[in-house]
């Protein structure tokens, strides 16, 4: 398996842009997770998806920020205007759902940087 | 909601000693504790959970207690080897009927000095 792909890998761009992350969950994994990682706030969950439908989304900074996942096997984080203190390395993960806690599988991450 | 502490924030230890780490959460609901490990470059990976029937797990020199009454728990690496360097992450979170979401830890800093 080749595990949570994310692409791009890494992103520059110019204040105002809009940008689009893009991630493929593991094959048969329901659960969808967008978290942004900064030196200053650590890991935090932005939103998740169960079978494709936003379950929680109070993450969600600003409505800059949107989250859509039209599939099973994919989904994009959009910020549109996108602002310097967006730069951050955003993680995509995604797990087995179901009445238990299953382990959330991370991909390598898209490292952003707004200039 | 969740808020989770982790401390220390960074840990330098010597190859072969014991390092330890430790977090507090603060909703009693909660009832899953995983760790994750992150190394440079890549993403956190899950390296050992506990949930909370149960008081200690053991998975080789990687061993996590909790203590729900106190509402901590903590990471213990044992005969810790250069490889061990990374930054770990506890959390926190609540397994009810769909998937729920995790609350992470600031993170430590782990060093190991050959």
């Amino acid at each position: 398996d080749a595990g949570v792909i994310q692409s791009p890998r890494h992103e520059v761009t110019e204040m105002g842009q809009e940008v689009t992350l893009r991630c493929k969950p593991i094959s048969g994994h329901n659960s969808l997770f967008w978290y942004r990682q900064t030196m200053m706030r650590g890991l935090e969950l932005l939103i998740y998806f169960n079978n494709n439908v936003p379950i929680d989304d109070s993450g969600m900074p600003e409505d800059r920020f949107s989250a859509k996942m039209p599939n099973a096997s994919f989904s994009t984080l959009k910020i549109q205007p996108s602002e310097p203190r967006d730069s951050a390395v955003y993680f995509c993960a995604s797990s087995l759902g179901g009445s238990q806690y299953n382990e959330q599988f991370f991909g390598p991450g898209t490292r952003l940087t707004v200039l | 909601g969740e808020n989770v502490e982790q401390h220390p924030s960074t840990l330098s230890v010597q190859e072969g000693d014991s390092a330890v780490i430790k977090c507090t959460y603060s909703d009693s609901a909660s009832n899953y504790f995983p760790w994750y490990k992150q190394e440079l470059g890549k993403g956190p990976q899950l390296i050992i959970d506990i949930r909370s029937n149960v008081g200690e797990k053991k998975d080789q020199r990687i061993a996590v207690t909790l203590n729900k009454t106190a509402k901590h728990f903590s990471l213990h690496i044992t005969e810790t080897q250069p490889e061990d360097s990374a930054v770990y992450f506890c959390a926190a979170g609540w397994g009810g009927g769909s998937q729920g979401n995790l609350i992470f830890g600031k993170g430590t800093k782990l060093s190991v000095k050959p």
